[in-house]
């Protein structure tokens, strides 16, 4: 079975500039979840899709954002790009409500210059 | 105030030497805590979720415990493939996000 894919590996952007990272989930999951993980900081939770709606979103601005669409993959988007974006970008996904736990994919690495 | 806190944030083992990470959270209402495991450059790799104080769930030399503040995962005879940063996260009732801790960083040398 195929785990949760993302895609790019790496982008380089440069600041100003938009970014778009996808994501698709294992085959049945339709929740997706995106987090930022930046150096020293840990995992900051950033949004949630669940059946193509956005269901939650943490406390990031409004240039983050993103869409779930209907076969359940997903993109986020990062708009004007600051130094401080670069990070790696996890997407996870589940069953619905997901209580028994996210399984990751490996992540875009983002890097702002 | 960080709801989730993991202690310490390294500790380096020598191989056999058994030891304990501490995961401490304030929820209001805990739906589930979760272990993972995180290589470097790689996602995080789930390993248990715990429901209710007093549970405890193993996995090969990992053994994950749970009371109503805090949870623990004690590593027995490690090797140094256990090498890694295991990371904590609560699920609190009113949500399905996990909120994260920062994380302990697990260095076992031969």
């Amino acid at each position: 079975e195929a785990g949760v894919t993302q895609s790019p590996t790496h982008l380089i952007k440069t600041r100003g500039q938009q970014a778009t990272l996808r994501c698709s989930p294992i085959s049945g999951h339709t929740s997706v979840y995106w987090y930022q993980q930046a150096l020293g900081l840990g995992l900051q939770f950033l949004l949630w899709y669940d059946e193509g709606e956005e269901r939650n979103r943490g406390n990031f601005p409004p240039r983050f954002s993103g869409r779930q669409f209907p076969n359940y993959s997903s993109e986020l988007n990062v708009n004007a790009l600051e130094l401080e974006d670069s990070a790696l970008y996890l997407c996870a996904s589940s069953l619905p409500r997901g209580a028994i736990g996210y399984t990751f994919g490996s992540g875009t690495r983002l890097t702002v210059v | 105030e960080d709801q989730v806190t993991q202690s310490p944030e390294a500790l380096r083992l020598q191989e056999g030497e058994s030891s304990s990470l501490n995961c401490s959270y304030t929820v209001s209402g805990l739906r589930g805590l979760f272990w993972y495991r995180q290589d470097p450059g790689k996602g995080p790799e789930f390993l248990f979720t715990l429901y209710s104080a007093g549970e405890e769930k193993e996995k090969e030399r990992l053994k994950a415990t749970l009371t109503k503040k805090e949870s623990f995962l004690h590593i027995t005879a490690p090797k140094p493939e256990d090498s890694a940063t295991y990371l904590c996260a609560v699920q609190e009732y009113s949500g399905y996000a996990l909120n994260f801790g920062k994380g302990t960083s697990l260095l076992v040398t031969p």
